[in-house]
């Protein structure tokens, strides 16, 4: 099992849907949590950082949290084709003391117009 | 500057050569990390700098890879008798504080590295 499991996709959605990105971690007592967008030969982006049980909104993004579940997700609202793009969760394990990422795969997003 | 900095952008290295790749974090920030991204993958932690102690290289593939911050700002990554498995970019992300405050990574732009 790997530490950290996204879908790699790709998930297509209408231009203005809702798209709804998940993930999965292995350590339960992990302690941040961050999605960071890619596109295509760039460097990841931060978008979103979490770190306590709920939902967090900045703008069309919310993430949400459930550490019992071990599960963190992305909401992207009213999606654009200029969200297509790769997202990866990363999530900074709580056996770290050295903060270093464990990153998923990444999930490959595609808004058609 | 304004964001993390890494040169090359792209290099090309025959099996074999060494190569050296730099990164220039934003500056003031004492965490600097590297991370080898494969095609298709996310990427994945090579080593850990806080200033210039280099407290985790728990990721480096094999003893040919090294990498050093002697003044605790500029960091090289370099790679010796360079193999084809080699080939990938290479992320250099920074923070701004010590590894334990769970302060977001910010990402270079990366190198591009392809063994022949």
């Amino acid at each position: 099992q790997k530490e950290v499991e996204q879908n790699s996709g790709p998930l297509s959605v209408p231009e203005g849907a809702i798209a709804s990105l998940n993930c999965t971690y292995s350590d339960r007592v992990s302690q941040s949590f961050f999605w960071y967008r890619q596109y295509s030969g760039k460097s990841p982006e931060l978008i979103m950082s979490i770190y306590s049980n709920g939902d967090k909104e900045d703008g069309r993004f919310t993430a949400q949290l459930n550490k019992a579940s071990q599960y963190v997700s992305l909401l992207i609202r009213d999606s654009q084709p200029s969200d297509s793009a790769t997202y990866l969760c990363a999530v900074n394990m709580g056996s770290s003391n050295t903060g270093k990422l464990i990153f998923g795969q990444g999930t490959t997003l595609q808004v058609k117009p | 500057g304004a964001g993390v900095s890494q040169s090359p952008r792209y290099k090309v290295a025959k099996r074999g050569q060494d190569v050296a790749l730099r990164c220039d974090p934003i500056s003031g920030h004492v965490s600097l990390f590297w991370y080898q991204q494969a095609l298709g993958q996310g990427p994945e932690f090579l080593t850990y700098f806080q200033n210039e102690a280099q407290l985790d290289k728990s990721g480096l593939p094999s003893d040919r890879f090294f990498a050093e911050r002697p003044e605790g700002s500029v960091s090289t990554l370099k790679i010796q008798r360079t193999q084809q498995e080699d080939s990938a970019v290479y992320l250099c992300a920074s923070s701004l504080l010590t590894a334990g405050s769970n302060q977001p990574q910010h990402f270079g732009d990366g190198t591009r590295l392809s063994i022949l």
